[in-house]
């Protein structure tokens, strides 16, 4: 079955800039997209599609999607970005999630 | 605003049988594919399930295939989850969501907030 490989973790300084791994065989064939989830609440949808926002997301969240990774990007990252994060992709008619990655504004 | 709100987790012993329903409401519920996923607890989402629009093609994770069923009822906007043969694994918050299109290959652009299953004797 089709996985997908994340960080379990990734720290970051406020104001700096988070980058999050997701890696899958020929991911970039496919599209990619990106959930939030912080503690005790349920996930939210903040890239689709490898790199567009829905309404709402604020502009530091950015997605790529290339060769065997897709990657999350979150500029000048806040306080409240930490959360859970989760990609998401789909494989012969199943939908696969990501392994998730915690990330920690230290 | 759109709404799913889940309904009917409860505490179950192995081997038993449960229904999970899904309300929804704020926007047009028989245009788009809808889902079941699952979370552990402390551990990270797993699909679970796939109905599109018109209830005519349903998918399931090999987890859960052969022992749960997708179904809609899309007169009354709600969305289910028949869970037969139940085990210790199957314990986790089941989330409703939303396909951002009528079939598969869509991203879950709206959650509910999930119902809770624990399977225990």
């Amino acid at each position: 079955s089709y996985e997908l490989t994340q960080p379990p973790s990734v720290s970051v300084s406020p104001g700096q800039t988070a980058s999050i791994t997701c890696s899958g065989d020929k991911l970039g064939d496919k599209y990619a997209c990106w959930y939030q989830q912080k503690p005790g609440q349920s996930p939210v949808l903040v890239i689709y599609q490898d790199s567009k926002r829905p309404s709402g997301i604020p502009e530091r969240f950015s997605g790529s999607n290339s060769g065997n990774t897709a990657t999350l990007t979150i500029s000048g990252t806040q306080a409240m970005d930490e959360a859970d994060y989760y990609c998401q992709a789909w494989d012969s008619s199943s939908l696969v999630f990501g392994t998730g990655t915690k990330v920690t504004v230290l | 605003e759109v709404q799913l709100v889940e309904s009917g987790g409860v505490v179950v012993q192995p081997g038993g049988s449960l229904r999970l329903s899904c309300a929804a409401s704020g926007f047009t519920f028989d245009d788009y594919a809808m889902h079941w996923v699952r979370q552990a607890p402390g551990k990270g989402l797993e699909w679970v399930s796939l109905i599109s629009w018109d209830g005519g093609s349903t998918y399931y994770a090999d987890s859960v295939k052969g022992r749960f069923t997708i179904s809609r009822d899309n007169s009354k906007n709600s969305l289910y989850l028949q869970m037969n043969s139940l085990r210790a694994e199957d314990t986790a918050l089941y989330y409703c969501a939303k396909g951002s299109t009528g079939s598969g290959g869509s991203t879950l652009d709206y959650w509910g907030q999930g119902t809770l299953v624990t399977v225990s004797s």
